[in-house]
């Protein structure tokens, strides 16, 4: 199915465990972005890509580690989980060029217990 | 330091009334902005924009207002439906100073249509 996909859609995990959240998009996208979402806070990025193997920080990237090695997925790891990491995170991808808003994935809702 | 700010966390609004949600930014090198809509248990869509160069944008019932003197946009829904009950988020980037094309959204406001 064309879009952007995110796994899982929901994940408990332990305090100081390493989880993986997945991104998958089927459009070849150039840009990828990872934000989460806090009562409070609105939505803040956490790191985004321009391209594979190119990746920079966002406002709040301490704790997070990304990579992308092929243009169509980009996965954001939790080196060891905190429980104010416990959020929503939401994927997203465009194409270059202004003309174009992002696209977001459902979202994966993260507990850290 | 918040550079997108949405002040008004909720707004009711009556069917068939105007719905008027706002957005301040500071960053004047912010050029573009965006309006995105978020139902609860999904992502945000989009749903529309404005580029500097322009003071009004329409799609439909929803028109984008933007006053680049007070740094000031709003968007505009009329005739507003329970359909548009969600929380929107206000966004903006420096498209034109190049790089990343990175958003910096608002917190949100929830609105709710009542029928």
């Amino acid at each position: 199915d064309a879009g952007i996909t995110q796994s899982p859609r929901y994940k408990i995990t332990e305090t100081g465990r390493q989880v993986t959240l997945m991104c998958h998009q089927t459009w070849s996208h150039s840009y990828m972005f990872w934000y989460r979402q806090d009562l409070g806070h609105g939505l803040r990025l956490i790191y985004y890509s321009a391209a594979a193997d190119i990746t920079d920080k966002g406002e709040v990237p301490d704790g997070y580690v990304v990579s992308r090695s092929k243009t169509e997925n980009f996965p954001l790891t939790l080196e060891s989980a905190t429980r104010s990491q416990t959020s929503v995170y939401f994927c997203a991808s465009k194409p270059t060029g202004k003309d174009y808003g992002y696209t977001f994935g459902s979202g994966t809702r993260l507990t850290v217990v | 330091d918040q550079q997108v700010k949405q002040n008004s966390p909720s707004l009711s609004v009556q069917e068939g009334r105007i719905s008027i949600l706002n957005c301040d930014y500071t960053n004047s090198m912010f050029d573009y902005f965006l309006w995105y809509k978020k139902y609860p248990a999904e992502g945000p869509t989009f749903l529309i924009s404005i580029s500097s160069i322009k003071d009004k944008n329409e799609d439909g019932r929803f028109t984008v207002f933007l006053n680049k003197s007070a740094k000031h946009l709003s968007l505009h829904i009329v005739p507003s439906q329970p359909g548009d009950s969600a929380v929107y988020f206000c966004a903006a980037s420096p498209f034109a100073q190049g790089g990343s094309e990175k958003l910096v959204f608002g917190k949100g406001t929830k609105l709710t249509v009542n029928p």
